[in-house]
């Protein structure tokens, strides 16, 4: 039974260029969440998709949206990338509001 | 609003030594739900525990236990024995009950302990 899986592992980009993370959740799970992780810091929430919609998101700027697909992946885009967009983005999945699991993360760096 | 403290920054202890991981929360919810996960330096967080706030009973699983206190709001987690694989930064979360009955999408961390098991 795969788990959460995310890709690229690591992805380098230059300051205003703009960057697609993809997530595909565990078997059986219906949602998905995304999450930055600056370093040495924890997660923080950026939002989450269900049933192909946003039903919540967390205190970040437009420049970050996203997407479920109807086999329930989904992907992170970010706009016009700054320095501090540099971090590790973890995707974790759950059926309904069941608990979370985390997907290995993309580890992005924005130069 | 709601906050997660986990104030030991690192640990470290030699192995077989037991150790506690201290989380404190705040939250106005009556009904919530608290979470640890382990990182490994590979990155992936690894989900360990979910505790209801309406079941304060503690959990043992292996060699890991968890105590939750409504009155402290502390939820702290105790590895027994160490060993050098528990190796990780740890994090415990806090998120609120979502439309379904289950705990919302937006989990709450603390900025983690860094615990190091030396041999």
């Amino acid at each position: 039974d795969a788990g959460v899986t995310q890709s690229p592992t690591h992805l380098i980009k230059t300051r205003g260029q703009q960057v697609t993370l993809r997530c595909s959740p565990k078997s059986g799970h219906d949602t998905v969440s995304w999450y930055q992780q600056a370093l040495g810091q924890g997660p923080q929430f950026i939002f989450q998709y269900y049933e192909e919609e946003e039903r919540q998101r967390g205190n970040f700027p437009d420049r970050f949206s996203g997407h479920q697909f109807p086999n329930y992946s989904s992907e992170l885009n970010v706009n016009a990338l700054l320095l501090g967009d540099s971090a590790l983005y973890l995707c974790a999945s759950s059926f309904q509001d069941r608990s979370q699991y985390f997907g290995p993360g993309t580890r992005l760096t924005v130069t | 609003a709601q906050k997660v403290t986990q104030a030991q920054t690192e640990i470290s202890v030699v192995e077989k030594e037991d150790v506690t991981l201290d989380c404190v929360y705040e939250t106005r919810d009556t009904t919530y739900y608290l979470f640890w996960y382990k990182q490994p330096p590979s990155g992936e967080l690894v989900f360990l525990i979910r505790r209801n706030s309406f079941d304060e009973q503690n959990e043992i699983s292996g060699r890991y236990s968890w105590n939750f206190q409504k009155s402290t709001s502390s939820f702290n987690f105790t590895i027994t024995a160490s060993q050098v694989v528990d190796s990780a930064v740890y994090f415990c979360a806090l998120s609120e009950r979502g439309r379904g009955g289950g705990s919302q999408g937006n989990l709450i961390f603390g900025k983690g302990t860094k615990l190091s098991v030396k041999p």
